[in-house]
């Protein structure tokens, strides 16, 4: 019930073409499902987030699009470029115990 | 850069001993965070510590204890360490002490544990 699956392991993508990585959790006291980018020798940085009252977020060209019913939630990077590649990690965290869970990365590589 | 500070960059050491981790939150930061990221276990939260405090605690081993001095600073401290602890572990520090959901968490580089 803790868990926050995540998939594909690893995605080749062409430059200027859609990644799409996707989550799934259990525990449905989670309140909040954040994107995490992390680059070669850098700690992981917030790209992204979603409350799970709304179905999709946009912000430039990352999209999460959150599916409560189904308890799943996606990224869409669209027009993908090389400087995107990096290892993607969702997580979920319930607010009022201030825990996050995080999935297990994405490593992801965008062809030029 | 986040501007959180971690030191030691890397630390290699051999089984059964005790080392400290430490970081230094961005200027203001009240909060601290450490995370372990393993390539078997995958990123895991670790403790937060909020204005000298304990505030939420996650999958932290007895081995393991962590403080927060009046300066705000954090340590991390590993002991009685087993092979299966080298990993790297991240300090991040956030604003106020609610969590990722209400403040933003920033990642310092992280110490690169190696245990032979």
């Amino acid at each position: 019930q803790q868990q926050v699956k995540q998939s594909p392991q690893s995605l080749i993508v062409q430059k200027g073409g859609i990644s799409i990585i996707n989550c799934a959790y259990e525990n449905t006291a989670f309140d909040y499902f954040p994107w995490y980018q992390q680059f070669p020798g850098k700690g992981p940085a917030l790209l992204i987030a979603i409350r799970p009252d709304v179905s999709e977020k946009k912000e430039g060209r990352f999209t999460i699009s959150f599916n409560k019913s189904a308890k799943q939630f996606s990224l869409h990077i669209m027009d993908s470029q090389p400087g995107d590649s990096a290892t993607y990690f969702c997580a979920a965290e319930y607010s009022s115990a201030s825990k996050i869970i995080f999935g297990s990365g994405t490593r992801l590589s965008i062809r030029p | 850069d986040s501007g959180v500070t971690q030191t030691p960059k890397h630390l290699i050491t051999a089984t059964g001993q005790r080392v400290t981790l430490r970081c230094s939150p961005r200027s203001g930061d009240l909060s601290v965070y450490w995370y372990q990221q393993s390539l078997d276990q995958g990123l895991q939260f670790l403790i937060q510590y909020y204005n000298g405090e304990e505030r939420a605690k996650g999958n932290i081993l007895e081995r393991f204890s962590a403080q927060q001095f009046p300066d705000l600073h954090s340590e991390l401290n590993l002991s009685s360490l087993e092979l299966g602890d080298s990993a790297l572990y991240f300090c991040a520090s956030s604003a106020h002490g609610g969590g990722s959901s209400t403040d933003t968490q920033y990642f310092g580089p992280g110490t690169r544990l190696t245990v032979l």
